[in-house]
């Protein structure tokens, strides 16, 4: 199953909301992750299950979507939130994962 | 505190060896789905293999054949034996914990494949 994300990268500001989205390939239900990862650190897990936000996340990151097309939104961005942002979809046992989306200043 | 701490990692010539270890604090490996997940330099993040609490195995097609995971339930380790390296195997090799999703992740470590 394949993974679509756009954009691949963003610029935004403090304060400003982004909006991510995901699109799979084929029909996925709600088998989807996103994570953020920063420069030279492993992946965060930010929500599971499509919607499910991971416990010690802030309540900032939301997300939404089912069947193939999935969204993570930022509201109010924080400086620690300027990331890479991946989704992941465990639909199928070969886990895949998106090609990313660069959230820069 | 769950930690999980790789090595291994390193500079290896290809179609040599390495063999991958991931250490775990605060969470059974016998217990749990464990998965190695790989990222290139500068790129996406790539699954590679699961380990499930039964003991069962399965593997990304790219590492089919190449690659084996294994535990040793008496140190709480669970292994990556990488053969036949090739140059596209390069990559932070990260170990993880899940399968649906990945709660906790380690730090990583590099394996370079290059001549």
């Amino acid at each position: 199953i394949q993974l679509t994300q756009s954009p691949s990268s963003l610029s935004a500001s403090v304060g400003d909301t982004v909006t991510i989205t995901c699109r799979a390939s084929q029909r996925i239900s709600t088998y989807l992750s996103w994570y953020q990862q920063r420069p030279g650190k492993a992946p965060k897990l930010l929500i599971h299950s499509a919607s499910t936000l991971q416990s010690g996340v802030p309540s900032r990151f939301s997300g939404s979507g089912s069947g193939t097309d999935f969204t993570l939104i930022i509201s109010g961005l924080e400086s620690e939130d300027f990331a890479t942002y991946f989704c992941q979809q465990s639909y199928k046992s070969a886990l895949t994962f998106g090609g990313g989306t660069k959230v820069d200043i | 505190e769950v930690q999980l701490v790789e090595s291994g990692g390193g500079l290896i010539q290809p179609g040599g060896s390495l063999r991958l270890s991931c250490e775990a604090s605060g969470v059974t490996v016998s217990r749990n789905y464990m998965s190695w997940v790989r990222q290139p330099p500068g790129q996406g993040l790539e699954w590679v293999s699961i380990i499930y609490s039964g003991g069962t195995t399965d593997y990304a097609d790219s590492v089919r054949g190449r690659f084996d995971i294994s535990r040793d339930t008496s140190r709480n380790i669970v292994y990556l034996q990488m053969n036949s390296l090739r140059v596209d195997d390069t990559a932070i090799y990260y170990c993880a914990r899940g399968r649906g999703h990945f709660d906790y992740w380690g730090q990583g470590t590099l394996v370079t494949v290059s001549s």
